[in-house]
């Protein structure tokens, strides 16, 4: 089945400068890449996804990028704010209608 | 529009004790899922209700029982609780269709088994 590696685990970064999380998946079929923000006791939520007829999406300060070839995609998220700070979680899926698999999260600290 | 309410938000058992994790959404959303939440492991899919009437395993399905009782409905049971199921779990749905895959996720349930 699908396995989906992210990294870093935790990112430490100071206000206005940008962040980038990364990750890897197996299954060369999986073909969605959502990416959810989660909240400190809160729920995830969707903030981007991208699909593989697409190499980047942009919406705002945050973007993604997606490699087939090399089966990764990353998020990047510029000028970094004090209310980014979070878990972030990269996760793919064969269509937006299959089961999604999460990675492992990476939790953001954006120090002002 | 209460979006995807689980019950309850916490719970304590002891080993060997059973309990029904329940959750309910009012977007007539096809899919409905189970994951829980670790340290340190992301969110990890339990199982998963891809329409009313269909129910298939996830990442880590032992232990675990569902129920997809109608399509608004679907519940989380354990039938033996033991410590390593101590965990925060997520009930979420989705619309599943060709414009978007978007997960909607409930408050969580926080579970201790001691």
């Amino acid at each position: 089945g699908e396995n989906v590696e992210q990294h870093p685990s935790t990112l430490s970064v100071q206000e206005g400068d940008s962040a980038v999380i990364k990750c890897t998946y197996s299954d060369s079929a999986s073909n969605y890449f959502p990416w959810y923000k989660q909240e400190l006791g809160k729920r995830p939520q969707l903030i981007i996804d991208i699909r593989s007829n697409v190499g980047e999406k942009k919406d705002q300060r945050i973007a993604v990028t997606l490699n087939k070839t090399a089966k990764h995609f990353s998020l990047h998220i510029t000028e970094t704010q004090p209310e980014d700070s979070a878990v972030y979680f990269c996760a793919a899926s064969k269509t937006n209608t299959d089961k999604l698999i999460f990675g492992t999260g990476t939790r953001l600290q954006v120090f002002p | 529009n209460a979006g995807v309410t689980q019950t309850p938000k916490f719970q304590v058992l002891k080993t060997g004790q059973s309990m029904t994790l329940q959750c309910a959404q009012d977007m007539n959303h096809n899919s409905m899922y189970w994951y829980r939440q670790d340290p340190g492991m992301g969110l990890r899919l339990i199982y998963y209700s891809a329409s009313e009437g269909t129910t298939d395993k996830g990442e880590v399905p032992n232990g675990y029982n569902v129920s997809r009782l109608n399509k608004r409905e679907f519940s989380l049971r354990l039938e033996s609780a033991a410590p390593s199921q101590t965990s925060v779990y997520f009930c979420a749905s989705s619309e599943a269709n060709a414009n978007t895959g978007e997960l909607f996720f409930g408050e969580g349930s926080r579970l201790t088994v001691l």
